[in-house]
C-alpha cells in the first residue's frame, strides 16, 4: 500500500524565516511520482512540484526547495524567507505507474505566517 | 479558459436524499477523479477514470457512484446522503495517465448533510 505521512499539522513562523515541511512516503514501486500542493486560505488547489523516482536531484525554484531522499523516503520542502503570502495548506502526494497513477496524499501542513 | 467546472459550489441535503456532483473540463483530458476534503484526513481518492468508460474505486468509494461516458464530464452521485459525507469535494484532471499527479483542480463544492 502506499502512504503519505505529513507528521506537521500546523506551523506557524514569523515573517523572513526559514520554515521546512516534512513528507515521508511508502511504496513498493520503483517508478513513483512525488508532488507538493498548495491551498492558500481561498481554497484552490495549486500544483508546485513534481519528482520522479529516478531524480534526486534537489530543486530550487525562487524562495521554494525541494530536498528528495529516497534513503529515507523523505521529500521536504523548503521555504526560505517566508512571507505572510507563504500561509497555506500544503499538501504532499504520491503516484506511481503501478497503481494505475492514482494520486495519494497526505493529511497536509498548515504554514501559518505572521507579519 | 474554464479548466475544470464543478457545481454546485454549496449543497445542503437531508439525510437520505441523492444527488449529483457535477463536472466538467474542457482540456482534453484523459484522467480524472473526485477527491473528499475533511480536517486533518488530507484529501481522499473517492473515484478515477483513465478514460472515457473506464472507472475505478479510490480509497473512500463507498456511497459514491461514477461514471465516464464522455471524456469532458465525469459527475459523482451520491446515493443516500449521510452526515458522514458532509465534506468539500473537489475534482480533479490530467492530460494522461503516465502525466497523473500535474492535478488540474475545480473549485470544490462544499456539501453538508444534515
Amino acid at each position: 500500500a502506499q502512504k503519505v505521512t505529513q507528521a506537521q499539522t500546523e506551523i506557524s513562523v514569523v515573517e523572513k524565516e526559514d520554515v521546512t515541511l516534512d513528507c515521508v512516503y511508502e511504496t513498493r514501486d520503483t517508478t513513483y511520482y512525488l508532488f507538493w500542493y498548495k491551498q492558500p486560505p481561498s481554497g484552490e488547489l495549486v500544483f508546485l512540484i513534481r519528482r520522479n523516482s529516478f531524480d534526486e536531484q534537489n530543486e530550487i525554484s525562487g524562495r521554494y526547495s525541494w530536498n528528495f531522499q529516497k534513503s529515507t523516503s523523505s521529500f521536504n520542502f523548503t521555504i526560505t524567507a517566508s512571507q505572510v503570502v507563504d500561509s497555506a495548506v500544503y499538501f504532499c502526494a504520491l503516484s506511481s505507474r503501478n497503481q494505475g497513477g492514482k494520486l495519494i496524499f497526505g493529511q497536509g501542513t498548515e504554514l501559518s505566517v505572521k507579519p | 479558459n474554464a479548466g475544470v467546472t464543478q457545481t454546485p459550489k454549496f449543497q445542503v441535503l437531508k439525510t437520505g436524499q441523492s444527488m449529483t456532483l457535477q463536472c466538467a473540463q474542457d482540456m482534453n483530458h484523459e484522467y480524472m477523479s473526485w477527491y473528499r476534503q475533511d480536517p486533518g484526513m488530507g484529501l481522499r481518492l473517492i473515484h478515477y477514470s483513465v478514460g472515457a468508460g473506464i472507472t475505478d474505486q479510490g480509497e473512500v468509494p463507498n456511497g459514491y457512484n461514477v461514471s465516464r461516458s464522455t471524456t469532458e464530464d465525469f459527475p459523482l452521485r451520491l446515493l443516500s446522503a449521510a452526515p458522514s459525507q458532509t465534506s468539500v469535494y473537489f475534482c480533479a484532471s490530467s492530460y494522461s495517465v503516465r502525466r497523473t499527479g500535474e492535478l488540474f483542480f475545480g473549485e470544490g463544492s462544499r456539501l453538508t448533510v444534515l
